[in-house]
């Protein structure tokens, strides 16, 4: 199973970017997505498709019909710069997508 | 403070060995799915390994399967990854990391990572 996602997404501050990933069917699975800056380890933003962990600002949000997960950052900050990730399971195993790196302009 | 810290990495030759140790603090390790991800240099995440809760299940990524063995010991909290007939391509930094929603993935807790290289 293969998630797709655009290498990279430019936006400019305080405005809204949206990140999109692609698979088969995916509106049919869970997705989750992470936010992973340089020479840190990942954050899960987003998980079940809309839901966010603790401590995630309210500006992150996720969306999942058809083929197609959105992660949505509104008011973007020039703190959210950073690589995000798609994931989703299929048949038990785990699958990333290819990973966006977000630029703040 | 729930934690993970991982251990047992470094430079080994192709065909070697080495074996990963993952600690566990601060929440009840017995009651979560935990997965192995790793991350080559400059690259994406990409899933290994998975273990069940009491060690019944366990999925591997194809690439892997049959080299590599994903355990646990609930009483030592901690979670291992061998690592056998090591190859240039499993270098990477190796992350262990909390399953929040059984087994689906959802990673809401990662280590620091370990960096095994593999190389002559």
């Amino acid at each position: 199973y293969e998630l797709i996602q655009p290498p990279s997404v430019s936006v400019s501050p305080g405005q809204t970017a949206s990140i999109t990933c692609s698979g088969d069917k995916l509106g049919n699975k869970y997705t989750c997505w992470y936010q992973q800056k340089p020479g840190q380890s990942p954050v899960l933003v987003i998980y079940q498709d809309t839901k966010r962990p603790s401590g995630i600002p309210e500006r992150f949000s996720g969306s999942n019909s058809g083929n197609t997960a959105t992660l949505t950052i509104s008011g973007t900050q020039a703190m959210d710069e950073a690589d995000y990730y798609c994931q989703a399971w299929d048949s038990s195993h785990v699958v990333f997508g290819g990973g966006t790196k977000l630029t703040v302009l | 403070e729930v934690q993970l810290v991982e251990s047992g990495g470094g430079l080994v030759q192709p065909g070697g060995s080495l074996r990963l140790s993952c600690a566990a603090s601060g929440f009840t390790f017995s009651r979560y799915w935990m997965s192995w991800v790793r991350q080559a240099p400059g690259k994406g995440l990409e899933w290994v390994a998975k273990i069940k809760q009491d060690g019944s299940e366990k999925y591997y990524v194809d690439s892997v399967k049959g080299r590599f063995t994903i355990s646990r010991d609930n009483a030592q909290n901690s979670l291992y990854l061998q690592v056998n007939s090591l190859r240039a391509e499993d270098t990477a930094v190796y992350y262990c990391a909390r399953d929040l929603v059984g087994g689906e993935g959802a990673f809401d807790i990662w280590g620091q990572g370990t960096m095994v290289t593999v190389s002559s």
